[in-house]
């Protein structure tokens, strides 16, 4: 079990490009939640998926921001026309369900020069 | 909604100490708790979890306690290292999502 895998580790956009992060689950995990780390700052959670749903996505950006996790495939946090304050570490986590263990991705970390 | 609470922010001790990091959290109507390690610029590794039935979990040095009524949970590490110098973080899970503190930052000195 190669553990939640995310990709790619960096990321460099230009401002206004589109940014799409990658979140492969455990193998057996059908939840999966989003995190955006800003520098010097806590974790803040974005959004919670089970597979081909939205749970909660009370943490995300209404604008520009949007996320999926299809039947198959990774889940994806897709991030259009980014701007320098998108600038963060993001995680992904996955569980087996919504009360079970999280465990984390080693994150993505995007610039936007 | 719930908001979650880490005190102290930062705390730097000299090696061998024992020391207790708290977490408090705002609603108790939680399904468990997770403490995680972060390293500078790394991801989240998980220590321990806690359902909302334990009261407590232990793993080497390690002890976490729960106590929901309250909305605290305490970590506290034995006889602590350098190595056990990073970013100490508890997570509040329902059943949607876990909810952070921002962390206490530790720092062992040799």
């Amino acid at each position: 079990n190669a553990g939640v895998m995310q990709n790619p580790r960096h990321l460099v956009r230009r401002r206004g490009q589109e940014a799409r992060l990658r979140c492969s689950p455990m193998k057996g995990h059908s939840h999966v939640y989003w995190y955006r780390q800003l520098p010097e700052e806590g974790l803040k959670f974005m959004v919670y998926l089970q597979k081909e749903n939205i749970i909660d996505e009370s943490g995300m950006p209404k604008e520009r921001f949007s996320a999926e996790f299809p039947k198959e495939g990774p889940s994806i946090l897709r991030i259009q026309q980014v701007v320098r304050g998108d600038s963060a570490a993001y995680f992904c986590a996955s569980s087996k369900d919504g009360g079970a263990e999280a465990f984390f991705g080693q994150g993505t970390r995007l610039t936007v020069v | 909604k719930q908001e979650v609470t880490q005190i102290p922010a930062a705390l730097s001790v000299p090696e061998g100490e024992n020391l207790v990091l708290n977490c408090s959290f705002t609603d108790s109507a939680i399904y468990n708790l997770q403490w995680f390690r972060q390293d500078p610029g790394k991801g989240l590794t998980s220590l321990l979890l806690i359902q909302s039935s334990q009261r407590e979990q232990t793993s080497g040095r390690l002890n976490a306690s729960l106590d929901k009524s309250s909305g605290r949970s305490t970590l506290y590490i034995a006889a602590s290292q350098p190595g056990d110098s990073a970013t100490y973080l508890c997570a509040v899970g329902n059943n949607n999502d876990m909810r952070f503190g921002a962390g206490t930052r530790l720092t062992v000195k040799p």
